[in-house]
């Protein structure tokens, strides 16, 4: 069955700093990729998506992720992060059934 | 922009209670989703469906019954609450145009079962 792995539950940043929230998927085809980011109090939001062409998919808010179909990986990245950025981060796959499968997420802290 | 609201906001039961959590949408989307969230776990889909009168078996449906009365209005039941249905609870909608679709989620019912 498909899954997803996120292995850091909790990431603490500076303000300023760059960011990488790491996120594997389990699934022998190429799945269509999420990234949905929780504010407090809030529902998910979409931050990106992917499923083909260029490995680098922008999103919303300046952030990017990078596809690697050999490290079935789909990482979130950040150049700069800003205090307003703290939120919970949530990987999701799904393989065209409509259903989709969510990683445990990430909850970001950003520090003065 | 896409509208999805729950009610209730919160919703507090005792054990073997009956509850009825509500979902609407505007968005004209075909498909609905519910799912909890709880700690470790990330969201958990429970139950979906592509259109009025349609239901699919999630990943975690024991203990709950969900129907789509109307493409707009989803509604998840809990006929017999545990405490171990004490969770966040969120609705979801997609459109039905491929499968790339994005979902558009409610702000969720936090749910106590006493």
């Amino acid at each position: 069955a498909q899954s997803v792995t996120q292995p850091d539950a909790r990431v603490t940043v500076s303000e300023g700093a760059s960011l990488q929230l790491r996120c594997k998927y389990s699934y022998s085809a190429t799945p269509y990729l999420f990234w949905y980011v929780q504010y407090p109090r809030q529902g998910l939001q979409l931050l990106l998506k992917y499923y083909s062409g260029d490995p680098v998919v922008q999103g919303v808010n300046g952030f990017e992720a990078e596809f690697s179909k050999s490290n079935s990986s789909f990482h979130l990245r950040k150049a700069s992060v800003h205090w307003s950025d703290s939120a919970v981060y949530f990987c999701a796959v799904t393989t065209g059934n409509y259903k989709y499968v969510f990683g445990a997420g990430t909850r970001l802290k950003v520090i003065a | 922009e896409a509208a999805v609201t729950q009610s209730p906001r919160n919703k507090v039961t005792v054990t073997g209670g009956n509850v009825t959590l509500s979902c609407r949408q505007t968005n004209s989307h075909n498909y609905m989703y519910w799912y909890r969230q709880d700690t470790g776990h990330g969201l958990r889909l429970i139950h979906y469906s592509y259109g009025a009168g349609n239901l699919q078996i999630g990943d975690v449906p024991d203990g709950y019954k969900a129907t789509r009365t109307t493409q707009e209005d989803f509604f998840l039941l809990l006929e017999l609450a545990s405490p171990s249905q004490t969770s966040l609870y969120f609705c979801a909608s997609s459109d039905a145009g491929g499968y790339y679709a994005e979902q558009f989620f409610g702000p969720g019912t936090r749910l106590t079962v006493l």
